[in-house]
């Protein structure tokens, strides 16, 4: 098993650009979610999915959008880029909401 | 609004000694309390998972206890080792809520030899 896999693992922006980060788990988990890690902020929610073919915004969710067309895939989507976003991105996913949640190793974006 | 708060912030002990670290949250109405560790540049791992309905679990040298009613949770470290080093993060999963988690801006903690 590889767990929960992010695609790309580091990436540089320029404002107005666009890209898709990728979240992979082939553990069957049903509950998926993205993260963003800010210096002194803690980890923040942004979006998150119950289940295959379901998106729920969370604490964060301006500037992002999310799609979770197969159930081991969890897309997130910067339409414009700016410095703000700047962060370190988590996926992570969980099979039930009582179990732990397993994270990936992350995705550090620069938008300069 | 669920809020998590972790002190200290940082913390830096001699090998060997037993410590705590603590965590505390503003809604007592949650599903479960998580601990993880977090190494410089890397994801977050799993250390201990308290259903709100337990007192407190244990891994190894790794005990956490968690009292809903205070909203307050602590991890105790016994026998500290430099590999312990890393960023400890305590998050919360409130009920009815999907399992999103509220995370705490952890405690750093260096152990010296």
């Amino acid at each position: 098993n590889a767990g929960v896999t992010q695609t790309p693992k580091f990436r540089v922006l320029k404002t107005g650009q666009s890209m898709t980060l990728l979240c992979a788990q082939d553990m069957n988990h049903e509950y998926m979610y993205w993260y963003r890690q800010d210096p002194g902020m803690g980890l923040r929610l942004i979006h998150y999915s119950v289940g295959e073919g379901t998106t729920a915004k969370g604490e964060v969710p301006d500037g992002y959008n999310v799609s979770r067309l197969k159930k081991q895939n969890f897309l997130l989507g910067l339409e414009s880029a700016a410095p703000s976003q700047t962060s370190v991105y988590f996926c992570a996913s969980t099979r039930q909401p009582q179990e732990t949640q397993y994270f990936g190793p992350g995705t550090r974006l620069l938008v300069l | 609004k669920q809020e998590v708060t972790q002190i200290p912030a940082a913390l830096s002990v001699p090998e060997g000694e037993n410590l705590v670290l603590n965590c505390s949250f503003t809604d007592s109405a949650i599903y479960n309390l998580q601990w993880f560790r977090q190494d410089p540049g890397k994801g977050l791992t799993s250390l201990l998972l308290i259903q709100s309905s337990q007192r407190e679990q244990t891994s190894g040298r790794l005990n956490a206890s968690l009292d809903k009613s205070s909203g307050r949770s602590t991890l105790y470290i016994a026998a500290s080792q430099p590999g312990d080093s890393a960023t400890y993060l305590c998050a919360v999963s409130n009920t009815g809520t999907a399992s999103k988690l509220t995370f705490g801006t952890g405690t750093r903690l260096q152990v010296t030899l």
